[in-house]
């Protein structure tokens, strides 16, 4: 089951711009996290956010969590033609087991120099 | 140089055809997952396993299978049986001893069915 939602599906931004990507989720989770992927390739861990925590920043990356609204954002500031990647929000639930990350079907964002 | 290890890269079957999909790690982690990925789509995940010997099903198993005979390797077999097996196929890893953690991916293969 795929939980988290990422909105938009696609996004185009010129070099320089800002770019936030949303994911929204259905269930309680433990903490949410931010993956990063090129074209063909495997996915790469960009942050992650505990439950108990409104924001966080790493870097040009800040990622806001709502836990009333079960959403999330990422915003990627002053962008970089090397950030065109898909990006997805995975979301791990409360220690039952070791269930495993949930992934959204991601944004992919394209940025033009 | 830890990490994840995939392979092939790229891989061709023939219908009818099983074959196995290697997932190596060094990071000395218990979990280890196999996820499907289809064209502008996200990751499905196919079977995981906790330990050692255990491996549960995920949301799309049928037509696949693996083992977890030590912890460092994670096969998947695609059998004849999974009928649209074209996709990217992506292996990851976590330490699941640390609740707050992320997981480790491989660089995936690529199967097509030829």
């Amino acid at each position: 089951s795929q939980q988290g939602e990422e909105d938009p599906q696609a996004l185009s931004i010129q070099e320089g711009e800002n770019a936030t990507m949303n994911c929204s989720y259905k269930t309680s989770i433990n903490n949410l996290q931010w993956y990063r992927q090129n074209s063909g390739r495997g996915l790469v861990h960009l942050i992650l956010i505990r439950s108990n925590e409104r924001e966080k920043h790493s870097g040009r990356l800040r990622v806001t969590l709502d836990t009333s609204k079960k959403s999330s954002s990422l915003l990627i500031t002053a962008s970089r033609a090397a950030d065109t990647a898909s990006y997805f929000c995975a979301t791990a639930e409360p220690y039952s087991g070791n269930t495993p990350l949930v992934f959204g079907k991601g944004t992919r964002l394209s940025v033009i120099a | 140089d830890g990490g994840i290890t995939q392979s092939p890269k790229y891989l061709f079957r023939k219908e009818g055809q099983n074959v196995t999909l290697s997932c190596e790690q060094n990071l000395n982690h218990d979990a280890m997952y196999w996820y499907r990925q289809d064209p502008g789509q996200g990751l499905r995940l196919i079977y995981y396993s906790q330990i050692v010997n255990d491996f549960q099903k995920g949301d799309i198993a049928e037509g696949y299978s693996v083992s977890r005979e030590k912890k460092e390797s994670f096969p998947l077999t695609v059998t004849s049986a999974q009928k649209n097996p074209t996709a990217f196929y992506l292996c990851a890893s976590m330490d699941r001893g640390n609740m707050n953690t992320e997981a480790f991916f491989g660089q995936g293969t690529r199967l097509t069915v030829v």
